[in-house]
């Protein structure tokens, strides 16, 4: 059971590049999220899902965009890298049923924009 | 949206000590979960507690939700559980997100 499973898990990207991050999820989660977490810092909602088809805006979802095509993946793309997004960032998942809102995490991706 | 506060915000303890991290939140909710981020940056569920109390080894999770706080017992402690302990509380209705405390930054010292 490999629960939720990000990749890449670091990429060095020059400023104005892009790239997209893929999170997937075998745990027929119907939300998804994705966070970022800087030095000293907490987890800060980028964009999230509440189902196939859906994304919405968390707290600082400027500079990036989401798709959610299938159930399972949680596509996470920077369009024009710029240094101010070097950071971890971390996708979860939840189910609204089973145990309501209990979160899983990936283990992270380590964005560096030069 | 709801607060979340923790403390304190760092804690150095001797191997072997006993420790207590609070979260206090400032709405009622229906959720509440304590992760342990491991110097590697992996993010462990430790407690899913939206009240009650439960142990998991030589942790133990305490959440009071008439009085909106919950407790994280450390026993024992060692130097594997050093990291940064985050609390983390969801209301539903609030299309469920999590908010998360800032965290309490624990080294355990050999």
């Amino acid at each position: 059971n490999a629960g939720v499973t990000q990749t890449p898990k670091f990429r060095v990207l020059k400023t104005g590049q892009s790239m997209t991050l893929l999170c997937a999820q075998d745990m027929n989660h119907e939300y998804m999220y994705w966070y970022r977490q800087d030095p000293g810092m907490g987890l800060r909602l980028i964009h999230y899902s509440v189902g196939e088809g859906t994304t919405a805006k968390g707290e600082v979802p400027d500079g990036y965009n989401v798709s959610r095509l299938k159930k399972q993946n949680f596509l996470l793309g920077l369009e024009s890298a710029a240094p101010s997004q070097t950071s971890v960032y971390f996708c979860a998942s939840t189910s609204t049923s089973v145990v309501p809102g209990e979160l899983f995490f990936g283990e992270g991706s380590r964005l560096t924009v030069l | 949206g709801i607060q979340v506060e923790q403390s304190p915000p760092d804690l150095i303890l001797q191997e072997g000590a006993n420790s207590t991290l609070r979260c206090n939140f400032s709405d009622s909710v229906n959720n509440l979960q304590w992760f342990h981020q491991n110097p590697w940056g992996q993010l462990i569920n430790l407690f899913y507690i939206p009240s009650g109390t439960k142990q998991n080894g030589r942790l133990s999770a305490t959440t009071v939700a008439t009085e909106r706080y919950s407790l994280l017992y450390i026993s024992s402690s060692q130097t594997t559980d050093s990291g940064v302990y985050f609390c983390a509380v969801l209301l539903l209705g609030y299309d469920y997100k999590l908010s998360f405390g800032a965290g309490t930054t624990v080294t355990v010292r050999a």
